[in-house]
């Protein structure tokens, strides 16, 4: 089954305390992108990915890094989480660019 | 820098009602879009708009794209509970890099019987 698998699907950690999450594909797709959700401002870009070893930042990168290693996995690095990244988080990925895509199901990451 | 502006925020439809929700654009975008989210669930891409004129249409709703008014409009025609969602549009920065999305704040909407 084509689909974007994101993990964990919910997460709770403290400040400062290092964490990834996965996101990965099997459609052989060359876009895939991060986002964040948060009430009241709707969703903004946080990296993307054109191509392997190619990521360019989003609309609100800081705090945030990306790496594009293989064309299936597109992970997100809090290397130093705040409280002010609480939020929700979405991977996305696309054939080629960001035309039709296929979210993941998203993780809920609290920041204490 | 692109701005994509959506309105209304909140809608609130009777069942076989039309309505249109706007979305409004500040500078070139070379192609708008459209997601659909189900409340507590995730995104899926409804439309993309690619030039001036483009109309694309399923089922009850039908998107189109302005390029010279920098206006995307999304009409839901005759609506049924099941069309209740959030509706995002987003526009690609065209200054910027290819991959680079603005989204809306999203428009809620709230079908009743």
């Amino acid at each position: 089954e084509a689909q974007v698998t994101q993990n964990p699907r919910y997460l709770i950690t403290v400040t400062g305390k290092k964490l990834t999450v996965t996101c990965s594909q099997n459609m052989n797709h060359e876009y895939m992108s991060w986002y964040r959700q948060d009430p009241g401002l709707g969703l903004r870009q946080i990296y993307y990915s054109m191509n392997v070893e190619v990521t360019d930042k989003g609309d609100v990168p800081e705090g945030y890094k990306v790496s594009r290693k293989e064309k299936r996995n597109f992970p997100l690095i809090l290397e130093s989480p705040s409280p002010n990244q609480t939020s929700l988080y979405f991977c996305a990925s696309s054939p080629g660019g960001p035309d039709i895509q296929y979210f993941g199901a998203g993780t809920r990451l609290s920041v204490l | 820098e692109l701005k994509v502006e959506q309105n209304p925020l909140f809608l609130s439809m009777q069942e076989g009602k039309n309505y249109t929700i706007y979305c409004n654009y500040s500078t070139t975008s070379d192609r708008l879009y459209w997601y659909r989210q189900d409340p507590g669930k995730s995104l899926e891409s409804l439309f993309v708009l690619l030039s001036n004129g483009a109309v694309k249409q399923e089922g009850r709703l039908m998107a189109s794209l302005d390029t010279k008014a920098r206006l995307s409009t999304l009409h839901i025609t005759a609506a049924v509970h099941d069309l209740s969602a959030t509706y995002f549009c987003a526009g690609r920065n065209y200054g910027g890099s290819q991959g680079n999305l603005i989204f809306g704040k999203g428009t809620k909407l709230s079908v009743k019987p």
